[in-house]
């Protein structure tokens, strides 16, 4: 089964500054890979996503990147602020034959923005 | 404008007492699933539907089942909680075709 790793388990930056969070995956067929912001006692919100067919994606302040060819994607958040601080979780996504979709998650990364 | 709802929010339920967690959806997707997210960890897939086909990961406990009786609701029953399943809960829905997944706020279980 597919197998995702996520580095750094926690990040602490000082406010404005960016920050970067890796992941790599195991699973040739996984082609979609999200990435979302958990805040403290909520759910997982989904805040960016790329697919398999595309190198990089941009929204705003954030960013990711994927390479195919080494399995691997990142997080890129520039000019962070406070509110950025949360748990982040990558995930790559296999289908599933009957319909519907697996997400394998990354173990997380703690980003604290300090001021 | 919440689209996926849990309710409750917070549940205690005694060791081995049965308890039902509810999740509903405005989204109309007809795919729903259901994970367990303990403290300080990613969350685990525990089952999902697909319309009205159940399908069970292979390392969810007996102790776990599901229910969905319409395309809005679903429903994870817990026969036998254990204190090693205190987590929080999370309901998510995409739509056949789409890959995006979205999560309902939890439902955080406490087991004493």
């Amino acid at each position: 089964g597919e197998n995702v790793e996520q580095h750094p388990s926690t990040l602490s930056v000082q406010e404005g500054d960016s920050a970067v969070i890796k992941c790599t995956y195991s699973d040739s067929a996984s082609n979609y890979f999200p990435w979302y912001k958990q805040e403290l006692g909520k759910g997982p919100q989904l805040i960016i996503d790329i697919r398999s067919n595309v190198g990089e994606k941009k929204d705003q302040r954030i960013a990711v990147t994927l390479n195919k060819t080494a399995k691997h994607f990142s997080l890129h958040i520039t000019e962070t602020q406070p509110e950025d601080s949360a748990v982040y979780f990558c995930a790559a996504t296999t289908l599933f034959t009957g319909g519907g979709n697996k997400l394998t998650f990354g173990t997380g990364t703690q980003l604290k923005v300090e001021l | 404008d919440a689209m996926v709802i849990q309710n409750p929010r917070y549940q205690v339920t005694q060791f081995g007492k049965p308890v039902t967690l509810s999740c509903s959806q405005t989204l109309n997707h007809n795919v729903m699933y259901w994970y367990q997210q303990k403290s300080s960890q990613a969350p685990k897939l525990l089952f999902h539907y697909y319309d009205k086909d159940f399908n069970n990961e292979a390392d969810t406990p007996d102790n776990f089942q599901s229910r969905r009786p319409n395309t809005s609701f679903c429903f994870l029953d817990i026969r036998s909680p254990g204190l090693g399943d205190a987590a929080m809960y999370l309901c998510a829905t995409s739509r056949d075709g789409y890959y995006e997944q979205y999560f309902g706020p939890g439902t955080r279980l406490t087991v004493t």
